[in-house]
């Protein structure tokens, strides 16, 4: 099983739509949660923090279930500017030293 | 604030020939620093990562090879290119382990 798993999509949604996808992560003991964007092309950049009670910033709402081992993001009222890749990353205290594992992304594309 | 430099941008290179990619980071101390390689249309693969001057970790065996000669800064190396080794290249840097981690623009390597 892999440490970090993400459903590779694409999603294809209508700009306003709302969309959601989850990202679900092995080891337990795993602290520390992320999501990045990637644009084509581009470097990723963070996203947000994902905070253990859950955590908002404007359009975007992020989650932990730490019972069933999956986090979230939410997208409420889509832009086309939302079309990217979405990486979800998990910190996994025993499978490597850099103790970052970054999932292999999910493909969101926002249509007109 | 702080950024983090990488150049060239793009490279392209016959097979054998050597590489020598550079990552600065400015406005912080003691950063933790990553290569990773992204093939196209794949994940992240962490090759490389540093804790301090000198200090190299590497993830993955290969024909590879990173140096850390100061505090921030980070080079990936080969003496010999193969195919294999097209792909996009990223530096990061953290403030600590298992933190958010911070890209560079990127390096976007052709082996030909």
């Amino acid at each position: 099983r892999k440490e970090v798993e993400q459903d590779p999509g694409p999603f294809n949604v209508p700009e306003g739509a709302t969309v959601a996808f989850n990202c679900t992560y092995s080891n337990s003991a795993s602290q520390s949660f992320f999501w990045y964007r990637q644009d084509c092309r581009k470097e990723p950049k963070l996203l947000m923090s994902v905070y253990s009670s859950g955590n908002e910033d404007g359009r975007f709402t992020a989650q932990l279930n730490r019972a069933s081992q999956y986090i979230s993001l939410l997208i409420r009222d889509s832009k086309l500017s939302d079309s990217a890749t979405y990486l979800c990353v998990v910190n996994s205290p025993y499978s490597s030293a850099s103790k970052i594992i970054f999932g292999s992304g999910t493909r969101l594309s926002i249509r007109p | 604030s702080q950024t983090i430099h990488q150049w060239p941008a793009t490279l392209v290179q016959p097979v054998g020939s050597p590489l020598s990619l550079e990552c600065t980071v400015e406005g912080t101390s003691n950063p933790n620093l990553y290569w990773y390689r992204q093939a196209a249309g794949r994940g992240l693969q962490l090759l490389f990562y540093s804790v301090g001057i000198g200090q190299i970790s590497s993830e993955v065996p290969q024909n590879l090879s990173a140096s850390r000669p100061q505090d921030r800064q980070f080079i990936l190396s080969s003496k010999k290119l193969l195919l294999s080794d097209s792909g996009f290249y990223l530096c990061a840097w953290s403030t600590g382990t298992a933190r958010e981690q911070y890209f560079g623009p990127g390096t976007r390597l052709t082996v030909t």
